[in-house]
């Protein structure tokens, strides 16, 4: 499996800030994909990540909120811009590849909380 | 669009009773299916996969299988432990090849000694 790494682990940030999520992975993979997960609720894909080009966003996401950067095959970034209390949120990222069978693998999370 | 529905938690069981956790799925295609576990503090880690028709998936004693006619994939166990507590996630990837899952709203799972 994948191994993946986030950081940070968690923040607390005030309203009108900008936060930007890293997240590593130990190998390159094909796929990385941008999750939200809000408090007792389900994940929401936010976007895929695409190297090398703009990512691509779900209905109801947009870029000027979340950019997303993926300069290469092992590392991608997701900023929150001009966060308000109804982003706080863990945020996951995820891989996949065809060497791990197309499998999905879920990062810790960083655990946002917006005040 | 495509979609996935569990049942509602929370689901309270003592030790060594059966578990079932229901999951329904709405796709065009032929999808492939997911039991995603998240325990308390952790992240999600993939418990067992089907990736078509009668497919059974299996891990740690649970158990799900692919049935299209009810387009479902329920998840059981023969006898859940403390340390099965956890909130379960059903999903499902698309036969569109963009590699996103699609997920249930979780159920908590809570084992009681």
């Amino acid at each position: 499996s994948a191994v993946i790494s986030q950081k940070p682990s968690r923040d607390i940030c005030q309203r009108g800030t900008s936060l930007t999520i890293q997240c590593q992975v130990d190998s390159q993979v094909t796929m990385m994909f941008w999750y939200r997960q809000q408090p007792g609720q389900s994940l929401t894909l936010i976007a895929t990540a695409n190297q090398g080009s703009e990512a691509t966003y779900e209905s109801g996401f947009v870029i000027d909120k979340f950019p997303i950067s993926r300069p290469n095959l092992t590392f991608s970034t997701l900023t929150v811009s001009n966060m308000s209390p109804e982003d706080s949120s863990i945020y996951l990222c995820s891989v996949g590849s065809r060497q791990h069978n197309n499998e999905q693998f879920f990062g810790p999370g960083t655990r946002l909380t917006v005040l | 669009g495509d979609s996935v529905t569990q049942m509602e938690g929370p689901v309270t069981l003592s030790e060594e009773a059966f578990l079932t956790i229901n999951c329904t799925y709405t796709a065009t295609g032929y999808p492939s299916l997911f039991w995603y576990v998240q325990y308390p503090g952790e992240g999600l880690q993939l418990l067992l996969k089907a990736t078509k028709a009668d497919d059974k998936g299996s891990n740690k004693g649970f158990e799900a299988t692919y049935r299209k006619e009810t387009t479902s994939f329920h998840l059981e166990k023969g006898s859940v432990q403390v340390s099965d507590s956890a909130v379960y996630f059903c999903a499902l990837k698309g036969s569109s090849n963009t590699g996103k899952l699609i997920f249930g709203q979780g159920t908590t799972l809570q084992v009681k000694p």
